[in-house]
């Protein structure tokens, strides 16, 4: 049972425009919340993160919010600019070293 | 500072060979894992290790033995490969958490393992 969906695999966004990158979680005991972005042929590289006593946190052109009610997270990039095309990885501990990852959705940001 | 290495970065395998995929990290960190990445997959933990001699199984263990004898090295071993094991391999390793926060785990390039 997949405790980390991020049930669209692919989304592609005009260049300037905002991407919105959703997550889903099922176990209530996860207390903390990553997205990672990957680049074809390269390791995972930490993007933000967010503690489950939050509802926001900012960085630059990156926000995530936190719905624990609705057990959902999304990733706002704004603007969206080429570079951020990558494969985009939510991930969630519930309170050990461990990460669970989910499937990843692939941003394509076109001019 | 190299971060974390992992080597080789391709192999192809055999069914039933044997193989050790390496991993360091020059960080001095104490939790070091595995991930596989498969096509709609995502990354799966496979085994994890939370200090020197400490090991630990993840979601998909099954045909793939660890060690950690120090800090820096965190080899995977896959016993008798299989078709199934064909897969992009990654390490990571962090500072362990502390109250009320969380370190992120720095991942390698990955190793890509074909087994025909």
């Amino acid at each position: 049972d997949q405790q980390v969906k991020q049930n669209s695999p692919s989304l592609s966004v005009q260049e300037g425009r905002i991407s919105i990158l959703n997550c889903d979680y099922t176990n209530s005991m996860f207390d903390y919340f990553l997205w990672y972005k990957k680049y074809p042929a390269e390791g995972p590289t930490f993007l933000i993160s967010i503690s489950s006593i939050k509802d926001k946190n900012e960085d630059g052109r990156f926000t995530v919010f936190l719905n624990k009610s609705a057990k959902h997270l999304s990733l706002h990039i704004v603007p969206s600019q080429p570079g951020d095309s990558a494969v985009y990885f939510c991930a969630a501990s519930d309170n050990t070293d461990k990460l669970i990852f989910g499937t990843g959705t692939r941003l394509q940001v076109f001019p | 500072n190299a971060g974390v290495t992992q080597t080789p970065k391709f192999q192809v395998l055999k069914t039933g060979q044997s193989m050790t995929l390496q991993c360091a990290q020059d960080m001095n960190h104490e939790y070091m894992s595995w991930y596989r990445q498969d096509p709609g997959m995502g990354l799966r933990l496979i085994h994890y290790s939370v200090g020197a001699g400490i090991t630990d199984q993840g979601e998909v263990p099954n045909g793939y033995n660890v060690s950690r004898s120090t800090t820096e090295d965190f080899p995977l071993r896959l016993l008798s490969a299989a078709p199934s094991q064909t897969s992009v391999y990654f390490c990571a390793s962090s500072s362990p958490r502390l109250a009320g926060d969380y370190n992120e785990q720095f991942f390698g390039p990955g190793t890509r393992l074909t087994v025909l």
